[in-house]
């Protein structure tokens, strides 16, 4: 069965980088997501990675995926305030099915 | 892409009453999902929802207490009957997009935040 973890809380200060880590153990996922979410508010797609790729950047963002270890991870650059937010890494396993797995979430805290 | 909406944003509700949630899709899609998000929790999946065929449902998750509506290619309902406190969570619903079954990219609507009192 798909299983997705995430490490619970990270602290980062303000201008530093965040790395946020993920393991997921189905090797048949095609998409990994990193979603956001802000405290009373719903999830927003931050941006994903297709299995046969290695790495996707989106300005602040950085996304690392080894299919070998299944090992995702997010990088924010130049962390601020207003990403202090949950953030939950997700797959979505191939085939016609095609729901979303979600890990547990990392509450990601900035320091001013 | 796929843009979600869903409604009501947020209820409270007595115990024993039902609450029936809207999701609305800009474009013909497949499958919808509906989700729960429990207080400081990850989300599940309740059920996959078809247009034309009945919903299929996780394990933990029945269609008495979760039913489902799936009219057309552009909308669900999902209905949480017999509120108790237990069932305060967020509900969202879920998209992978597109009318095939190629794998895309899952969109969400805003999620009903619903508290039962």
């Amino acid at each position: 069965g798909e299983d997705v973890e995430q490490s619970l809380f990270l602290s980062v200060r303000e201008g530093d980088s965040s790395v946020i880590n993920c393991t997921y153990t189905d090797s048949s996922s095609t998409y990994l997501y990193w979603y956001k979410q802000e405290p009373g508010a719903g999830l927003q797609l931050l941006t994903y990675i297709f299995s046969n790729m290695d790495m996707k950047q989106d300005q602040r963002l950085t996304v690392l995926l080894n299919k070998k270890d299944k090992h995702l991870s997010l990088r924010i650059a130049d962390t601020q305030t207003g990403d202090s937010a949950i953030y939950f890494c997700a797959e979505s396993i191939s085939g016609g099915y095609q729901k979303v797995t979600f890990g547990t979430g990392t509450k990601l805290q900035v320091i001013p | 892409s796929a843009v979600i909406s869903q409604k009501p944003s947020r209820d409270i509700c007595q115990r024993g009453t039902s609450l029936t949630i809207q999701c609305q899709v800009d474009s013909q899609v497949t499958m919808m999902f509906w989700y729960r998000q429990q207080p400081g929790q990850s989300l599940t999946l309740i059920a996959t929802a078809n247009q034309g065929s009945e919903a299929t449902y996780e394990s933990g998750f029945v269609i008495d207490k979760f039913p489902i509506s799936r009219p057309n290619l552009t909308f669900s309902t999902l209905t949480v009957s017999n509120l108790s406190p237990e069932d305060s969570s967020i509900y969202l619903c879920s998209t992978t997009g597109g009318y095939t079954f190629m794998n895309t990219e899952a969109f969400f609507g805003q999620g009903t935040r619903l508290t039962v009192v």
